[in-house]
């Protein structure tokens, strides 16, 4: 089966400084999703996408995070600046649609100094 | 606000043993529950998905029960074996919800040993 794909698979920067997180999904699957996951903890969602249209940002800092999917295919999750509580996997997941199971990717391990 | 807990935390069993694994959730209007397996430092792979109307899913030695009225869950592995050894998470989506949000346990790390 096709997978989720995200790079870089690790990222360690200083806090301050700008970090973007780059995701594919699978083919076809038009519901793409970001969480968050902190050590010892389950994944807590950022962001969906329907399509290119967020669907659901309620937990995204926006003050200092973003995401976006212009054509509705992969996607883009950046922060700037990043702060050291910051430091978490980052996770992308996509469905077929808001009903269907999410299949995951291996994630981003971000790491701020 | 729906929230999600799993017991044990942590659990150590030796080869070959039946376990079964716990999830309950707080608010019963769930849509389904599904239950993830996590590899150390890796993405969650989907073992089971259970509607609201099911009570119970099967694929292969894995068995997940649903008692959506109780708000619980549970994850029977049969004769378990060294390479389940996995951090186990449940997750729920609520009924009727905007989006499909899934809201995670914290998991349980199951460690089987040779």
């Amino acid at each position: 089966e096709a997978e989720v794909a995200q790079s870089p698979r690790y990222k360690i920067t200083e806090k301050s400084q700008a970090v973007a997180f780059w995701c594919d999904p699978i083919s076809g699957h038009a519901t793409l999703y970001w969480y968050r996951q902190i050590l010892g903890q389950g994944p807590e969602l950022l962001v969906q996408f329907q399509d290119e249209s967020v669907v659901d940002d309620s937990q995204l800092p926006k003050d200092r995070f973003s995401a976006e999917r212009l054509k509705g295919v992969d996607s883009t999750l950046k922060i700037q600046p990043a702060e050291l509580g910051d430091s978490a996997m980052y996770l992308c997941a996509s469905s077929r649609g808001e009903t269907q199971p999410q299949h995951f990717g291996d994630g981003t391990r971000l790491s701020i100094l | 606000k729906q929230e999600v807990t799993q017991i044990p935390a942590a659990l150590s069993v030796p080869e070959g043993e039946n376990l079964v694994l716990n999830c309950s959730f707080t608010d019963s209007a769930i849509y389904n529950l599904q239950w993830f397996r996590q590899d150390p430092g890796k993405g969650l792979t989907s073992l089971l998905l259970i509607q609201s109307s099911q009570r119970e899913q099967t694929s292969g030695r894995l068995n997940a029960s649903l008692d959506k009225s109780s708000g619980r869950s549970t994850l029977y592995i049969a004769a378990s074996q060294p390479g389940d050894s996995a951090t186990y998470l449940c997750a729920v989506r609520d009924y009727g919800g905007a989006t499909n949000k899934l809201i995670f346990g914290t998991g349980t790390l199951l460690a089987v040993q040779p």
